[in-house]
């Protein structure tokens, strides 16, 4: 069975750095994209950042992009958010998403979830 | 502001068919990017329901089925049922911001 399970949440201040982390099992970590997918309280979800599988190639959103980095360890079955600079705004459930691509057109969706953590920037 | 968007809200009463759509533009749905679907039952996570415009993952009944058209997306819903009640997001990738997108999200209420 595939699982993601988030871990690193909590409360920090405005300013501060928060490393998220997400441990994945079930599946050939290595083989997959990954990315953090975060929903603000009462908000939708918005993607925040992906990373290849391979290659480490890394994405970003505008609204993080500078302060957030995005890493894994294929050896650990582990994928990273490092987030410094936080602001309000931040705050909010991040979730961890298994990336897939389909065949036909290249295109990325996201087939599993983790729990998501909960990440709350306030002074 | 989504760059895709949907309706805040949609309702139906068990046993009706209800459809959520997804509104893009020519650098997102316009540009051939598949569109996928999700539902996020209250405070659980995400979860896949439709990929690639029209496929059901393994474990997803077919009263759920979607479909593209130009700009636009749809997510259809047959034979309402009370445990449909959850919020329904569209997400794409959007070749102007380089950014994978989700819709707005909308909120299905089973009466």
């Amino acid at each position: 069975e595939v699982q993601l399970v988030e871990s690193g949440g909590g409360l920090v201040q405005p300013g501060g750095s928060l490393r998220l982390s997400c441990a994945g099992s079930g599946f050939t970590f290595s083989s997959y994209a990954m990315s953090w997918v975060r929903q603000a309280p009462g908000k939708g979800l918005e993607w925040v950042s992906g990373i290849s599988g391979y290659s480490g190639s890394t994405y970003y959103a505008d609204s993080v992009k500078g302060r957030f980095t995005i890493s894994r360890d294929n050896s650990k079955n582990t994928l990273y958010l490092q987030m410094n600079s936080l602001r309000a705004e931040d705050t909010a459930v991040y979730y961890c998403a298994k990336g897939h691509v389909t065949v036909a057109t290249a295109s990325l969706y996201f087939d599993c979830w983790g729990q998501g953590t909960l990440v709350t920037v306030s002074s | 502001q989504s760059v895709l968007t949907q309706p805040p809200s949609v309702s139906g009463a068990p046993g009706q068919r209800v459809t959520i759509s997804c509104t893009g533009s020519s650098s997102n749905i316009g540009a051939h990017y598949d569109v996928h679907w999700y539902h996020q039952l209250p405070g659980t996570a995400p979860k896949l329901l439709i990929y690639g415009n029209s496929n059901r993952p393994s474990g997803v009944p077919d009263r759920f089925s979607g479909s593209k058209s130009g700009t636009s997306a749809s997510l259809a819903i047959s034979g309402l049922q009370a445990e449909d009640e959850a919020d329904y997001y569209c997400q794409s990738y959007d070749s102007s911001l380089s950014d994978w997108v989700f819709g707005g999200g909308t909120k299905l209420t089973v009466l």
